[in-house]
């Protein structure tokens, strides 16, 4: 089944402690990305990925890494998490972004609480 | 990038045709039309996408204007389960890659 894998799918943790949102397709998709979606503020973009090695900054990548060594795996890591990073973060990928081939593939969600 | 202007909320009678409008007056000429749909808190799903000609799935109708500045997604026959935020994204040539989705339009489909 195709199909976009976040995890962990819920996580509370605490200010300071480093953590990894993985993020995996089996689509062989060459465009990843990361939003965080917040109350009244909609789905804002926080890194891209065009194809493995290249990754670039969306609207919101203040806190956050990202990395893209492989072509199905695209995790986000929260170096220092700080309050203002809970969210719930949503994990997309797409065979191009081309126009034709643009649609978007999300996974499920990752609700994160700093505290 | 090409930005879209949407309406943040609208109502529609179940049985009835749902018209959901989308201003993106600066949208390039390489550039598609995508809509796509979230319920609650779920991952936002695909619904349709267009460049210039109307389209239709089982899901719905696209209906993009001749000068292509505006569109209108629209659900011919609302249901309950059609009640959601939708948003209007344009995609491709040079907004390649970096994607501003906006707030959205709650849809509150009444019984």
């Amino acid at each position: 089944e195709a199909q976009v894998t976040q995890n962990p799918r819920y996580l509370i943790t605490v200010t300071g402690k480093k953590l990894t949102v993985t993020c995996s397709q089996n689509m062989n998709h060459e465009y990843m990305s990361w939003y965080r979606q917040d109350p009244g503020l909609g789905l804002r973009q926080i890194y891209y990925s065009m194809n493995v090695e290249v990754t670039d900054k969306g609207d919101v990548p203040e806190g956050y890494k990202v990395s893209r060594k492989e072509k199905r795996n695209f995790p986000l890591i929260l170096e220092s998490p700080s309050p203002n990073q809970t969210s719930l973060y949503f994990c997309a990928s797409s065979y191009k972004t081309s126009g034709r081939a643009g649609e978007l593939f999300f996974g499920e969600g990752s609700r994160l609480t700093v505290l | 990038d090409a930005k879209t202007t949407q309406p943040t909320s609208m109502d529609c009678a179940e049985g009835r045709a749902a018209n959901l409008p989308c201003n993106h007056s600066t949208i390039s000429g390489n550039e598609y039309v995508y809509w796509y749909r979230q319920i609650h808190s779920q991952g936002p799903q695909y619904i349709i996408h267009g460049l210039k000609n109307n389209e239709t799935n089982e899901m719905a109708s696209l209906i993009i204007t001749e000068d292509r500045k505006s569109s209108t997604l629209i659900l011919p026959h609302a249901t309950l389960r059609d009640t959601a935020v939708y948003y209007c994204i344009v995609l491709g040539g040079t907004s390649y890659g970096k994607l501003t989705f906006g707030q959205g339009t709650i849809l509150t489909v009444h019984p």
